[in-house]
């Protein structure tokens, strides 16, 4: 129990073009999402967490224009990078709190995205 | 400022040999620690974690971690590694100064010789 998928697992675009990140939980209900990103040999770094239904929190520092999230259902989240620069190159990670194991997350495989 | 540390950026071992990493927080009042493994290409996964009750926890392939509140450490010991344990280990903590935000430590990469 307890997966957490993520779409695509690596992307490659374009400098202006926008990403969209699907974060799904395959067995359980997730009413909180987080989405975090991971530099090389770093840490995980909170982005943002998503609750089901309600708009986004964002980490100070992290623009909320340019990284929409969207948690439409309890079992889906999407991260989406909008006017992607190289900048933006990284691994993005998202984790989902099952409903009914609280303070607990469980990670996704996370998506390598690289803007030229 | 409050955060999550992680003594060993890099250990290296024998097969059989005794493992223990460390993990040190520095929130006050209620915490809740985890540790998360990352084994090479694949995602982190959750190898044990502590709310309350017995400090000391055992956790999956035979990993286990003990809580002493007084050094706010929480390290993850592990009698006999085996070369499938060669992977990233991450210490996180939420609390209540945090917002409950879970805080992961940079990490420790653990490469087991055979």
């Amino acid at each position: 129990g307890a997966v957490v998928s993520q779409h695509p697992s690596w992307v490659i675009c374009k400098s202006g073009t926008s990403v969209k990140i699907e974060c799904r939980s395959l067995d359980f209900q997730a009413t909180t999402m987080f989405w975090y990103r991971q530099f090389p040999k770093q840490s995980l770094m909170l982005m943002a967490t998503s609750n089901e239904g309600s708009k986004a929190t964002y980490e100070q520092g992290v623009e909320k224009d340019k990284f929409l999230i969207n948690h439409a259902s309890l079992t889906l989240s999407t991260l989406t990078v909008t006017s992607a620069h190289p900048e933006d190159s990284s691994f993005y990670i998202c984790s989902a709190e099952d409903a009914n194991e609280a303070d607990t997350q469980y990670f996704g495989p996370g998506t390598r995205l690289t803007v030229l | 400022a409050q955060s999550v540390s992680q003594h060993n950026h890099h250990v290296i071992l024998s097969e059989a040999a005794s493992l223990e990493l460390g993990c040190n927080y520095s929130y006050g009042g209620t915490v809740n620690l985890f540790w998360y493994v990352q084994y090479p290409g694949q995602h982190l996964q959750l190898l044990l974690k502590y709310f309350s009750g017995d400090p000391l926890v055992k956790g999956i392939k035979g990993f286990e971690a003990e809580f002493i509140k007084s050094k706010f450490s929480f390290n993850l010991r592990k009698p006999s590694v085996q070369w499938s344990d060669t992977a990233e280990y991450f210490c996180a903590v939420n609390a209540m100064d945090s917002s409950y935000k879970l805080i992961f430590g940079s990490g420790t990469r653990l490469l087991v010789r055979p």
